[in-house]
């Protein structure tokens, strides 16, 4: 089935850089929600963006959603250890009614001390 | 407010068998989904029930079932497993069925077939 791609698929970063993942998809987007899976976890919820162009921020990380919809990023600024994990990106769809989230192919993290 | 809770944490089985996992969603949450997380393949969409029924469904063969109950607890159900049924399998709880719910997952299932 579609799914939306990410690039990279790794990152290794030295602490206190910076890391950016993409989320690109070949349709419109409904909307664009952001998780993160630390190592041995379970997804969680970091946010949401619906707005064509919107931007969002929580402390060092900044969510953009593209003007035409297909494309969102992550930034986070000056990494730290805690930063570690897989980050996805996950889009909602109405399917019948109901919304149907497919999760992007993810970017895994590693943060070098 | 108890989170999404997942049983078993582990389960190793052979091929040919069958295995029952279930979940529990967060309560006053109605929705439940499942995924298949692979390292490979990333996280795959299985199901999605809603008020005991199912409303979504992936790309994944008949051997593949679940359900959901009237307390919206759900199991997922696989047969006649195959050695690339091994994965972890995540359960996702939302309170309505809308556009922007956001998922709340368990700690999931680490299936194992031998």
């Amino acid at each position: 089935g579609q799914q939306v791609m990410q690039i990279p698929q790794y990152q290794h970063v030295q602490e206190g850089e910076d890391f950016t993942t993409y989320c690109n998809s070949s349709t419109t987007l409904s909307n664009i929600q952001w998780y993160k899976q630390r190592p041995g976890g379970h997804p969680v919820f970091l946010i949401q963006l619906v707005k064509s162009g919107e931007v969002k921020k929580q402390k060092r990380l900044t969510f953009q959603f593209g003007e035409a919809k297909k494309n969102s990023s992550l930034h986070i600024t000056a990494t730290q250890t805690t930063d570690v994990g897989t980050y996805f990106c996950a889009e909602g769809r109405d399917s019948g009614g109901y919304q149907k989230v497919t999760f992007g192919t993810g970017t895994k993290l590693q943060v070098i001390p | 407010k108890a989170g999404v809770t997942q049983t078993p944490r582990y389960l190793i089985k052979t091929r040919g068998q069958q295995v029952t996992l279930s979940c529990s969603p967060i309560s006053g949450h109605r929705s439940v989904s499942w995924y298949q997380q692979t390292p490979g393949q990333g996280l795959q969409f299985l199901f999605e029930y809603f008020s005991e029924t199912q409303r979504n469904k992936g790309n994944f063969p008949g051997r593949f079932s679940g359900r959901q109950f009237s307390n919206s607890r759900s199991e997922m159900n696989v047969s006649t497993l195959e050695l690339g049924d091994s994965a972890l399998y995540l359960c996702a709880s939302s309170h309505g069925r809308g556009l922007n719910e956001k998922l709340f997952f368990g700690s999931g299932t680490q299936l194992s077939v031998l």
